[in-house]
């Protein structure tokens, strides 16, 4: 069983649309994470979110926005796509966060984003 | 602002090798530091967390240490193995459970 799962696992797409990638986690963790890893494979952190705090990264453009139905998703929204944001996209969860008291972050599999 | 910074950015040995990868960060106010593992392709493997109050962890074949003070860390793999092969990503993690992720190891571990 998968513990976080992304969809789609590849995206092209063109400049200027909007998009959104999925992410679910089934291990009943209260904080989730987007993060964005880069061509040159340099991972940064993108919102860590719980229901309680969403902690934005200040380089984020307002362009891309999580959005979370429940505790168990958190969706990445992205508006005007473009060419600068292909990327691959990991969403990641764990059961604490936003404290002192830090535990692991587990990765989904990546969402391999491409604009065109 | 922290920064993560990882040395060698690849390292190649042939198979039984022990090896050691770096790992030093700029803001010593960390809550934790862990270690990753990333095949080609694929996600992060958390391999080793180490809290702010700890020294050192173990886990099999792997050895991460931790020194607050000098902003370093280390990973140790003992008789390393082709499967070890993979990039290897250390991530210092501050307030709001962010982590701040190196450049990572490539390594290649020769049959």
């Amino acid at each position: 069983d998968t513990a976080v799962s992304q969809t789609p696992k590849y995206l092209v797409t063109q400049m200027g649309n909007d998009k959104s990638i999925k992410c679910e986690q089934n291990l009943g963790h209260d904080t989730m994470y987007w993060y964005k890893q880069d061509s040159k494979k340099f991972l940064k952190i993108m919102f860590s979110y719980n229901n309680k705090e969403l902690i934005i990264n200040e380089t984020v453009p307002n362009r891309f926005s999580p959005k979370s139905p429940d505790k168990a998703h958190l969706n990445l929204h992205i508006n005007s796509l473009e060419l600068g944001d292909s990327a691959v996209y990991f969403c990641a969860s764990s059961q604490l966060g936003g404290g002192p008291r830090t535990d692991t972050q587990y990765f989904g599999p990546g969402t391999r984003l491409t604009v065109l | 602002k922290q920064e993560v910074t990882q040395i060698p950015a690849a390292l190649s040995v042939p198979e039984g090798e022990n090896l050691v990868l770096n790992c030093s960060f700029t803001d010593s106010a960390i809550y934790n530091l862990q270690w990753f593992r990333q095949d080609p392709g694929k996600g992060l493997t958390s391999l080793l967390l180490i809290q702010s109050s700890q020294r050192e962890q173990t886990s099999g074949r792997l050895n991460a240490s931790l020194d607050k003070s000098s902003g370093r860390s280390t990973l140790y793999i003992a008789a390393s193995q082709p499967g070890d092969s993979a990039t290897y990503l250390c991530a210092a993690t501050n307030a709001g459970n962010m982590l701040t992720f190196g450049g990572g190891t490539r390594l290649m571990v020769k049959p």
